[in-house]
This record gives structure tokens, sequence and C-alpha cells, in this order.
């Protein structure tokens, strides 16, 4: 049972390079999540996906592009990289929004970002 | 969105009950409250929630008081694996859309 795994776990850039962090869920889960972490701020919603080619906005969007081709995998991506993204980045997913199913968001294990 | 107070910090003896306080005084009808922790270096995991009813599952328990304004998280025997940081999160129910705030939380040590 792989879960939810992310990709890197952590990776160091520099500043105005593209970055894509890789999301990938086994459960077939319809939505999926990107949340970043940093101090002072607890997690911030980035971008969600409520099924394949279906993607929105969240509190913290600026700077970052999302894609969900395929229901499996949800990739983000910086493309042009600020040293302010420096950060933890966590995907998450979902397989309902329902109270009736106990939906629950089970989180990858994060990517640490370093932008120099 | 309604939003979440708690406190930053909270110790608690192993074996003790561990009682987590959350405002949420702002909350709407439809607005769910959960809790989720966040164990050092690793990703949220889910522990229980409830929209007016308590509620409680293997690891925990939720009283909403009955205006809803606020709730409170149960460990009722805290471990020393129990240490960390815990969310109480107020979920909106958008057409075909979850947005789940999460808040600064409150860092829970459990002392041996």
């Amino acid at each position: 049972d792989a879960g939810i795994t992310q990709s890197p776990r952590y990776k160091i850039t520099e500043t105005g390079r593209q970055v894509t962090l890789m999301c990938h869920q086994t459960w077939s889960h319809s939505y999926m999540f990107w949340y970043r972490q940093d101090l002072g701020h607890g997690l911030r919603l980035i971008y969600y996906s409520a099924a394949a080619d279906i993607t929105d906005k969240g509190e913290v969007p600026d700077g970052y592009v999302v894609s969900r081709s395929k229901t499996e995998n949800f990739p983000l991506t910086l493309e042009s990289a600020t040293r302010s993204q420096t950060s933890v980045y966590f995907c998450a997913s979902s397989d309902s929004l329902t109270v009736a199913t106990n939906e629950k968001l089970f989180f990858g294990s994060g990517t640490q970002l370093s932008v120099l | 969105d309604a939003k979440t107070t708690q406190p930053p910090s909270m110790d608690c003896a192993e074996g003790r009950a561990a009682n987590l306080p959350c405002n949420h005084s702002t909350i709407s009808g439809n607005e769910y409250v959960y809790w989720y922790r966040q164990i050092h270096s690793q990703g949220p995991q889910y522990i229980i929630h409830g929209l007016k009813n308590n509620e409680t599952n293997e690891m925990a328990s939720l009283i909403i008081t009955e205006d809803r304004k606020s709730s409170t998280l149960i460990l009722p025997h805290a471990t020393l694996r129990d240490t960390a940081v815990y969310y109480c999160i107020v979920r909106v129910n958008l057409q075909g859309a979850q947005k789940l705030v999460f808040g600064q939380g409150t860092r829970l040590t459990i002392n041996p």
C-alpha cells in the first residue's frame, strides 16, 4: 500500500529556475491538494484539484502552476523560483468531500525546498 | 470561512488526559470542525471531525459546545508519541471542492 508519495524529499535550487515537485497517489482519490508550510504561517493551501483536468486556486497560488492530466498525479511547478518560495511543501489527497463518507485528507511526507 | 484560535503550546503528563481547546466563534451552520496533528517532520494526520454532536474514535474524543463556538479535543491517556502540533480546522463544504484553513495549531508536549 504505497499511499501518497512526494518527490524529491529535498531540493535545492537557484532563483529564477523552474522546479517541479511531484505528487503521486495510489488510491484513485478524486481530490488532491498542495500546501506549503512556513514558520509563523502554518499550512497554507496553494492549489487543489477536484478531478483530472479540474484545478483551482487556494490561498497563496501566485508563482505556482499545477496540472492534473491523470487522477493519480498532481505536480506543482514553480516557473521561476524565488527565495520567498523556500518552504516545506505537502501534497494531500481525499476520496470524497461528503460527510456521509467521513472523508479525510491523507498527506505525503513533504518536500523541503530551498531557493538560493 | 471561519477561523480558529488555539493556545500556542500546552504540556501534559504521560498517562493523563490531554484537553486541547479551540475557539471557532465565527463558525457557520454548515462548517465542520476537524482535528489533525503533525508529528515533527511528517505530514499532518487526521484525528477526528464533527458538526454538532460529540464524537469519539480510537484516537480521541471531540467535544463541541452547544453553540458550536468552541470545541475540545481529548486524548484520554496521553503517551510520549502524542507529542505533536495539533490543528483545529474548520472545513467549508463548497460545491465540488473542499477548503481547509489550517491555523497555527497547539504544540502539545507530553512529559514523562
